[in-house]
């Protein structure tokens, strides 16, 4: 069966530090895979997506950026946070049934 | 991929019938209706999905609308634990690769 996993769980950051959140996908190849963030009291926002390896698409401009190195593998990173790149980062993989399913989630604070 | 439109929040007694509504006029042919929960610092679960008829799964029932304007999830007997927030989301099933969440309906459940 399919599975996705998401880490760090949480993690606090100083404001101008860098970050990087890891993503993997297990029992599928090549799937679509998504990067959406969650701020507090507010639905979600998707904030990039790949259909391949190295292909990335992103939906709003921002301080952050993704990559895909490896099929399975999707990964969002910043060079220098802010204060507002806090919230709940999700990442997710389009299943069968055109069907989007999501990791546990990543929370982040940026102090 | 279409708009839509949910309530900002309901209350549901336990025990009881939870519908809750969602618009989506513009919704097109060829898209189908998505929803999924969100559990307090959780990922998204999905929940069920239909085109034009409606759906049962063991997790709830789907009514769509003849002119498929609008639909309703109901769970057909609410615990506590169903107590989440609630997205309706409309999308292409095939070529379609990007799914928007809007705010939701945040469900109260209450004994």
């Amino acid at each position: 069966s399919q599975t996705i996993h998401q880490w760090p769980a949480t993690l606090v950051q100083p404001v101008g530090s860098p970050l990087s959140l890891e993503c993997t996908v297990e029992g599928t190849s090549n799937p679509n895979l998504y990067w959406y963030r969650q701020a507090a009291g507010r639905g979600l926002q998707l904030l990039f997506y790949s259909v391949g390896i190295g292909q990335i698409s992103s939906e709003v401009p921002q301080n952050l950026s993704a990559s895909r190195p490896q099929d399975r593998q999707f990964i969002l990173s910043s060079k220098k946070l802010l204060l507002s790149d806090s919230g709940f980062y999700l990442c997710a993989w389009k299943g069968g049934g055109n069907t989007i399913y999501f990791g546990e989630g990543s929370w982040l604070t940026v102090v | 991929d279409a708009k839509t439109t949910q309530p900002p929040s309901m209350d549901c007694a336990e025990g009881r019938a939870a519908n809750l509504p969602c618009n989506h006029s513009t919704i097109s042919g060829n898209e189908y209706v998505y929803w999924y929960r969100q559990i307090h610092s959780q990922g998204p679960q999905y929940i069920i999905h239909g085109l034009k008829n409606n759906e049962t799964n063991e997790m709830a029932s789907l009514i769509i609308t003849e002119d498929r304007k609008s639909s309703t999830l109901i769970l057909p007997h609410a615990t506590l634990r169903d107590t989440a927030v609630y997205y309706c989301i409309v999308r292409d099933h095939t070529g379609g690769f990007k799914t928007i969440f809007g705010a939701g309906t945040r469900l109260f459940v209450k004994a």
